[in-house]
């Protein structure tokens, strides 16, 4: 059984540039919920995809969007990159309504925006 | 405006004693609290939680312990060792979120250290 994988490890981009992040979640699993978690700070709710929908959202501007795909891998886009958005951004797999105590985390990637 | 709160950026312990982290809330919607450790360039992993219907919830060295009425919840490590330096971040959930369960809300985090 493998666990959430998250590619890439860094990433520099500069402001006003797109970026993409992937999770891949664990096995079993139908729903990714991504997280920014900027220096010192505690994880943030962006959003969670289930069956390829988002099915949910926290307080992120639409230049965050998701994809899902329907091997339940994920993906991240931030548009128009802000210098605030340099963080570590985390994905965690689970099953929808499933106990929360099994919402296994990603290693993060890493984005600095210069 | 922070509705999970953990005030002590840090806590240095001696191996062996007891470790303390504390967590405040203010959100009484939340009715499900977890507990979850984080080792650099590694994810939260998850370490024990509990439910508001509970005040103690046990799991081997690691205690946590809710206060409902003061809105309060502390994880006791003990004995503490060396290999439990780590971040660890107090998360609560409200399942009236629309039932599905998402929307962890995380505190800032604890930076423990156990010095041997």
């Amino acid at each position: 059984e493998t666990g959430v994988t998250q590619s890439p490890t860094h990433l520099i981009k500069t402001r006003g540039q797109q970026v993409t992040l992937r999770c891949s979640s664990q096995s079993g699993h139908n729903t990714v919920s991504w997280y920014q978690q900027a220096l010192g700070q505690g994880p943030q709710f962006i959003f969670q995809y289930y069956r390829e929908e988002e099915n949910g959202r926290g307080n992120f501007p639409p230049r965050f969007s998701g994809l899902q795909f329907p091997n339940y891998s994920s993906e991240l886009n931030v548009n128009a990159l802000e210098l605030d958005d340099s963080a570590l951004y985390l994905c965690a797999s689970s099953v929808l309504r499933g106990p929360l105590n099994e919402q296994f985390f990603g290693p993060g990637t890493r984005l600095t925006v210069l | 405006d922070q509705q999970v709160k953990q005030n002590s950026p840090s806590l240095s312990v001696q191996e062996g004693r007891i470790s303390i982290l504390n967590c405040d809330y203010t959100n009484s919607m939340f009715d499900y609290f977890l507990w979850y450790k984080k080792y650099p360039a590694e994810g939260p992993t998850f370490l024990i939680s509990i439910s508001s219907i509970k005040d103690k919830n046990e799991d081997g060295r690691f205690t946590v312990f809710l206060n409902k009425s003061a809105k309060h919840l502390s994880l006791h490590i003990v004995p503490s060792q060396p290999g439990d330096s780590a971040v660890y971040f107090c998360a609560a959930s409200d399942e009236d979120s629309g039932g599905s369960n998402y929307k962890l809300t995380f505190g800032k985090g604890t930076l423990l250290t156990v010095n041997p």
